[in-house]
């Protein structure tokens, strides 16, 4: 079943404002993932992370891998319209070999 | 330009309906995914498969089957269709190797309503 929480579900936000989302797990992750699902189209990865603790940046978007391994953070700055679309976690166990697990999606809403 | 191919955009069934969704890449990558994504829920795994031939249930098989008589082709079926298999189907595929098999790569995905 599903072992991965995302927060929140939902985001209506002003063109510029910054936006958090996060996902939690009771499991340990060895890999997180962040992808993004634009209207119509299969998700995109965004950002990979490999290290507990580690932060990476891909332009205005920032993830970071938690210290506990159990969850991960996105962050999008400046938001634009164009950042529209539902944004996945996805986390990856040791003994889960290629199989990943992904979080419910945040649908974000951006206004001009 | 990598490429995931679903056959359909949209699908219209009857309940007991035999449906098959037809998934091709063309980045002659081992691994292949089918997800199904209902709101509210993320994506869940339906299937996978890791090599022609083989597969492998994912966390919810129940009601469907899938086969892979090619490395490029990946294909969902539905035994007999019913309401509460009306959803979005995603097919992905990825490199076998560990340390990068997380970079899935997504068809665009087949709407199926079973009516």
């Amino acid at each position: 079943g599903q072992q991965l929480n995302q927060s929140p579900q939902s985001m209506f936000i002003q063109e510029g404002e910054d936006v958090s989302m996060n996902c939690t797990s009771s499991s340990i992750f060895n890999t997180w993932l962040w992808y993004k699902q634009d209207p119509g189209e299969g998700p995109v990865l965004l950002i990979a992370l490999y290290k507990a603790g580690e932060l990476t940046s891909n332009g205005r978007l920032t993830a970071q891998f938690g210290i506990t391994r159990k969850d991960s953070f996105l962050n999008i700055s400046a938001s634009i319209p164009s950042d529209v679309g539902i944004y996945f976690c996805a986390g990856r166990r040791e003994t889960s070999g290629s199989r990943l697990t992904f979080g419910e999606g945040t649908q974000l809403t951006v206004n001009p | 330009d990598v490429k995931v191919t679903q056959s359909s955009r949209y699908l219209v069934k009857r309940t007991g309906e035999k449906v098959f969704l037809e998934c091709v890449q063309d980045m002659d990558h081992e691994n292949m995914f089918w997800y199904r994504q209902d709101p509210g829920l993320g994506l869940r795994l339906i299937y996978f498969s890791y090599d022609v031939k083989m597969k492998e249930k994912g966390d919810i098989p129940e009601g469907y089957s899938v086969s892979r008589e090619k490395k490029e082709r990946f294909s969902l079926i539905l035994e007999s269709a019913s309401t509460n298999q009306t959803s979005m189907y995603l097919c992905a595929s990825s490199l076998l190797q560990v340390a990068t098999n997380e970079k899935l790569f997504f068809g665009s995905g087949t709407q199926l309503s079973v009516l």
